[in-house]
């Protein structure tokens, strides 16, 4: 079975806070994705990476960035905590080939306070 | 960009009751999947459905991609169903990685 990892379930952080968000995956995929969901606003894609140290903007990169330096992990940064990124954060991951089936890891809720 | 839209945006089942959720969506696509997030956050895989019919348990799905619309059955509803159903699709692989555009969600609430 394909298992995403999340490295917190919930995290709680202070306004000015630097935030890393860790996501594992065990399936050797290419493709790896980080989301944020709210409600009302349905699930919007932050940055994703197609590759070891590759990476582009999703819909809504502002006040994030992301670190791929090995194939089976994506990071999420927040460079300087602020309250309107209090969210749930997904992450994903997908192949290539055969299909191109993604897969979430748990979802971190992270509050900022 | 492609428009998925979900129907009905809300369901209240009673247990043991069927159901069809609906998810048109406006263009051509190479995939579409079906995901339930369940209470605690995590969307789960239900089905990879592209095109045809496949049946997981109570859980059934069909994609017409040339009518542009897939179709997700649950029979004999349980308590556990409950939750958000999204559906999402890609389009043709065109550049560095293929994105998922996912729908706005059918809201599941089964009660006994």
């Amino acid at each position: 079975d394909v298992k995403v990892t999340q490295s917190s379930r919930y995290l709680v952080k202070r306004t000015g806070e630097k935030v890393f968000l860790e996501c594992v995956q065990d399936m050797d995929h290419e493709n790896m994705f980080w989301y944020r969901q709210d409600p009302g606003l349905g699930l919007r894609l932050i940055y994703f990476s197609y590759d070891v140290k590759m990476k582009e903007k999703g819909d809504i990169p502002e006040g994030y960035s992301v670190s791929r330096e090995k194939k089976e992990r994506f990071s999420l940064i927040l460079e300087s905590a602020s309250t309107n990124q209090t969210s749930m954060y997904l992450c994903a991951s997908r192949t290539r080939t055969p299909t191109y089936e993604q897969y979430f890891g748990p979802g971190t809720r992270l509050t900022v306070t | 960009g492609i428009q998925v839209e979900q129907s009905p945006p809300d369901l209240i089942l009673q247990e043991g009751a069927n159901s069809t959720l609906r998810c048109n969506f406006s263009d051509s696509v190479n995939n579409l999947q079906w995901f339930h997030q369940n209470p605690w956050g995590q969307l789960i895989n239900l089905f990879y459905i592209p095109s045809g019919t496949k049946q997981n348990g109570r859980l059934s799905a069909t994609t017409v991609a040339t009518e542009r619309y897939s179709l997700l059955y649950i029979s004999s509803s349980q308590t556990t169903d409950s939750g958000v159903y999204f559906c999402a699709v890609d389009l043709p692989y065109t550049g560095t990685a293929s994105k998922l555009t996912f729908g706005t969600g059918t809201r599941l609430q089964v009660t006994l």
